[in-house]
């Protein structure tokens, strides 16, 4: 059973336009929510996160949306551009997770094209 | 480098054999995280050290596998008689203080293939 679920294997966005990463959980224990962001042959890398507490953060040209009443978390890219092409991996942590340890599950990833 | 490193990149390994994966996290990191990363699909959490105690260790999927981290930096994962379904990406992360909001920097990752 998977507790953060990315129903979409891949997108296609023309250069410029928005991309929209979507991003479903099922554990109401979680209460931080990261997006990743990997290149073929390298490791994750963080790009942004955002606590329960909110349902908005923003930085630079990306943007995570928190609906928790819908477990539903979303990341928007405006304008894309050919470099944001990779792999996007969600995430979510649970704070108080008993073993003192605030591992990562993570979703499939979706493919991201931004196509020139 | 200042990054989280791993090594060897890459292991082909004989069904039965024993392996061990190396991690160097960054500099005066005091959490460390080891996943397996199966083809296609996410990153699986295995095992988490504190500096040098191992306070969680849910993830590991069978006795084969252990971790160490005995002076709370450079840590191994050993996976004992390999068999097939091993085959995956190891990933080690590292972050700052043991925080939930403390960002986990990832290694490149270890391939595995047990043939």
């Amino acid at each position: 059973d998977q507790q953060v679920k990315q129903n979409s294997p891949s997108l296609s966005v023309q250069e410029g336009r928005i991309s929209i990463l979507n991003c479903d959980y099922t554990n109401s224990m979680f209460d931080y929510f990261l997006w990743y962001k990997k290149y073929p042959a390298e490791g994750p890398t963080f790009l942004i996160s955002i606590s329960s507490i909110k349902d908005k953060n923003e930085d630079g040209r990306f943007t995570v949306f928190l609906n928790k009443s819908a477990k539903h978390l979303s990341l928007h890219i405006v304008p894309s551009q050919p470099g944001d092409s990779a792999v996007y991996f969600c995430a979510a942590s649970a704070r108080h997770s008993g073993a003192g340890s605030y591992q990562l599950t993570f979703g499939k990833g979706t493919k991201l094209s931004v196509i020139p | 480098g200042a990054g989280v490193s791993q090594s060897p990149r890459y292991k082909v390994a004989k069904r039965g054999q024993d392996v061990a994966l190396r991690c160097d996290p960054i500099s005066g990191h005091v959490s460390l995280f080891w996943y397996q990363q199966a083809l296609g699909q996410g990153p699986e959490f295995l095992t988490y050290f504190q500096n040098e105690a191992q306070l969680d260790k849910s993830g590991l999927p069978s006795d084969r596998f252990f971790a160490e981290r005995p002076e709370g930096s450079v840590s191994t994962l050993k996976i004992q008689r390999t068999q097939q379904e091993d085959s995956a990406v190891y990933l080690c992360a590292s972050s700052l203080s043991p925080g939930p909001q403390s960002t986990q920097y990832f290694g490149p990752g270890t391939r595995l293939l047990v043939l």
